[in-house]
């Protein structure tokens, strides 16, 4: 089966640039997250979706962040213009249903480094 | 709102001894409780997880939980380690509301030694 899917799995690009970080979910799951992860910070939550929707966008950084999922099948986080700081391991994540007690299934990550 | 604490960042400990990972947390209503292991350069999986009935959780790998409700504790146990579990362990609580979000804890390494 497969399962949450990431790309690209590293990217590395300059300061400034607009990155795109793109996820498809594994099939007939309801919810979608991302996370991203660092040494300082640990797991945080950026945002989710609930059938598509945004539910909870209060961890997203700041406006130079965006999220959509313009269909059940694929979202994308993008930075722009991306800084130094956004460097770090940008994980989606997906869930059958809405029960808040089902697992969570996640993908391998998007490594980014901004220089 | 839900937070996570795991007490220890670092746990080493040699093998086929035995473990535990702490983990509290803090909610002002009812949780599900999750414990996830993340090995190097991928992604969490899950190890076990509480939503209700008997305290005592086993997971994958010989792994098991006991949820502490006045303790507000899900600490995680293993008899004796391998070599293999090596890895960074995260404890999470969501709200059993419908749709709830993941809040994770900080992670704890776990280092198991020759």
């Amino acid at each position: 089966d497969a399962g949450v899917i990431q790309s690209p799995r590293h990217e590395v690009t300059e300061m400034g640039q607009e990155v795109t970080l793109r996820c498809k979910p594994i099939s007939g799951h309801n919810s979608l997250f991302w996370y991203r992860q660092t040494m300082m910070r640990g797991l945080e939550l950026l945002i989710y979706f609930n059938n598509n929707v945004p539910i909870d966008d209060s961890g997203m950084p700041e406006d130079r962040f965006s999220a959509k999922m313009p269909n059940a099948s694929f979202s994308t986080l993008k930075i722009q213009p991306s800084e130094p700081r956004d460097s770090a391991v940008y994980f989606c994540a997906s869930r059958p249903g809405a029960n808040s007690g089902n697992t969570i299934y996640f993908g391998e990550g998007s490594w980014l480094t901004v220089v | 709102a839900q937070s996570v604490t795991q007490l220890d960042s670092q746990v080493p400990v040699f093998e086929e001894a035995p473990v535990e990972l702490r983990c509290n947390y803090s909610s002002s209503v009812s949780v599900y409780l999750f414990w996830y292991v993340q090995y190097p350069n991928q992604g969490l999986q899950l190890l076990l997880k509480y939503l209700s009935g008997s305290t005592l959780v086993k997971g994958i790998n010989g792994f098991e939980a006991e949820f502490n409700k006045s303790q507000t504790s899900f600490h995680l146990r293993k008899p004796s380690v391998h070599i293999s579990d090596t890895a960074e362990y995260f404890c999470a609580v969501s709200a059993t509301n419908q749709g709830g979000k993941l809040i994770f804890g900080q992670g704890t390494e776990l280092s198991v030694k020759p």
